[in-house]
């Protein structure tokens, strides 16, 4: 079945420094990616998406791109701040007909420290 | 505004009890979901229902229950089958497109649930 890598955590940067945190998806067809945030004891939010090859999805100073040839979907920010600390889902949907259901990641805690 | 609430917060409940989580939205979706969160181990999907009076399992639907009556209303009884229903629980909802759209699934504060 369907599968998402996520870059395991905690990952712990000083206030400006860059992150990324990787994501592969592994799937029979092209999938929709999305990255989603979960900031303490709340729900998730979605953060950025992408639909097909190339494209780049960003949102808050947070960008991704849709690699194909590694299905990957790195998430970055040039310079992170402390309100940043949350944990970070990378997902994926299949583009088969009537499918519903998205595969998460296990997710990566960041912590942003002054 | 338009979105998902859960209630409660917060649950405490006696093992060998049955308890309902509730979850509701106004956001006029047709699909709804329920997930279960355990530390390290990201979300896994319990049950989803694409349109009212219709759902399906998921990946670790037993010892759960749902109903889907109202299209706002997606309720997730936890019952005394579950072995272990300790954990944080999430309720999303989406739009119910033809392929080729990315349902963006949009999530509720979520409940935590104890059982002891």
């Amino acid at each position: 079945g369907d599968s998402v890598t996520q870059m395991e955590g905690p990952v712990t940067l000083s206030e400006e420094a860059f992150l990324t945190i990787n994501c592969t998806y592994t799937a029979t067809g092209y999938p929709s990616l999305f990255w989603y945030v979960q900031y303490p004891g709340e729900g998730l939010q979605l953060l950025l998406k992408a639909t097909k090859a190339d494209d780049k999805g960003s949102n808050k100073g947070f960008e991704a791109t849709y690699r194909k040839e590694t299905t990957s979907f790195h998430l970055e920010k040039g310079s992170v701040q402390v309100s940043d600390s949350a944990v970070y889902f990378c997902a994926g949907k299949d583009s088969g007909a009537g499918s519903y259901q998205l595969t998460f990641g296990k997710g990566t805690k960041l912590s942003v420290i002054p | 505004d338009g979105g998902i609430t859960q209630s409660p917060k917060y649950l405490f409940r006696k093992e060998g009890q049955n308890v309902t989580l509730s979850c509701e939205q106004n956001l006029n979706h047709d699909a709804m979901y329920w997930y279960r969160q355990d530390p390290g181990q990201g979300l896994r999907l319990i049950y989803y229902s694409q349109i009212v009076n219709d759902f399906q399992k998921g990946d670790i639907a037993e010892g759960y229950s749902v109903s889907r009556e109202k299209k706002e209303s997606f309720p997730l009884t936890v019952t005394s089958a579950q072995k272990n229903p300790t954990a944080f629980y999430l309720c999303a909802s989406s739009e119910n497109r033809g392929t080729g759209v990315p349902y963006e699934q949009y999530f509720g504060p979520g409940t935590r649930l104890t059982v002891t």
